[in-house]
């Protein structure tokens, strides 16, 4: 059965800090990985689909990487910004989407 | 830009009421989803729709659930008999028929507050 674990679980940054999100899958026979922010009580946003394919998809100032072998994603976050406090899941995608935990982020002004 | 629309965005009603939910697809989308967030919570699936049936469900998705696409257009879950544990946000998602790749979109999800 496919596990999906972000760490950490919370993450408080200053304003301007690079910061790195992790998310971990016991079964490498994924498809795709999807990167999604959430903001509390509301919907996902998608931020960055990663194909089986690629290693990696940047936007702006967003950079996630895929290592199917080892099961493991990050998604790179540059400057960050106040902004950029929500939660954060990925979804490994096999068929359907399997969440995982989420990382709580909070940029402090 | 096309989009999954959800209604209601909000819904509180007793435990033990009938709720539906529904969800609008994507007009191409051929599959759809529903996801179940409860506060705190990781996203969980509960049940794909494909060509009229139901293709796969979770545990969860019990006989309390069902998911019918009456109208060719809306697509909707219902739940029989609330309890309160099914307070929750629910997600709707669609794709187009792309294998099992294909990126889901989601709705902005119906929150359901059951007393």
């Amino acid at each position: 059965k496919q596990e999906v674990t972000q760490i950490p679980a919370a993450l408080s940054v200053p304003e301007g800090e690079n910061l790195v999100l992790n998310c971990s899958f016991t079964d490498s026979a994924i498809y795709n990985l999807q990167w999604f922010r959430q903001d509390p009580g509301k919907g996902l946003t998608s931020l960055l689909l990663i194909q089986s394919s690629q290693r990696e998809q940047t936007s702006g100032r967003l950079n996630a990487s895929l290592d199917k072998s080892s099961g493991r994603s990050t998604l790179y976050i540059a400057a960050s910004q106040p902004g950029d406090s929500a939660t954060y899941l990925c979804a490994v995608i096999m068929g359907k989407y399997i969440f995982g935990t989420g990382t709580r982020l909070k940029v402090l002004a | 830009e096309p989009e999954v629309t959800q209604t209601p965005s909000h819904q509180v009603t007793q435990m033990g009421q009938e709720v539906i939910l529904r969800c609008v697809p994507i007009s191409n989308h051929l599959y759809f989803y529903w996801y179940r967030q409860i506060l705190g919570q990781k996203v969980e699936f509960l049940v794909s729709f494909y060509n009229n049936e139901i293709s796969e469900k979770s545990e969860i998705f019990d006989d309390q659930f069902s998911v019918e696409r009456p109208d060719g257009s809306n697509f909707t879950l219902k739940i029989r008999s609330t309890k309160l544990e099914d307070s929750a946000m629910y997600f709707c998602a669609t794709r187009q028929g792309q294998g099992f790749s294909g990126e889901l979109f989601f709705g902005e999800g119906s929150r359901l507050t059951v007393l």
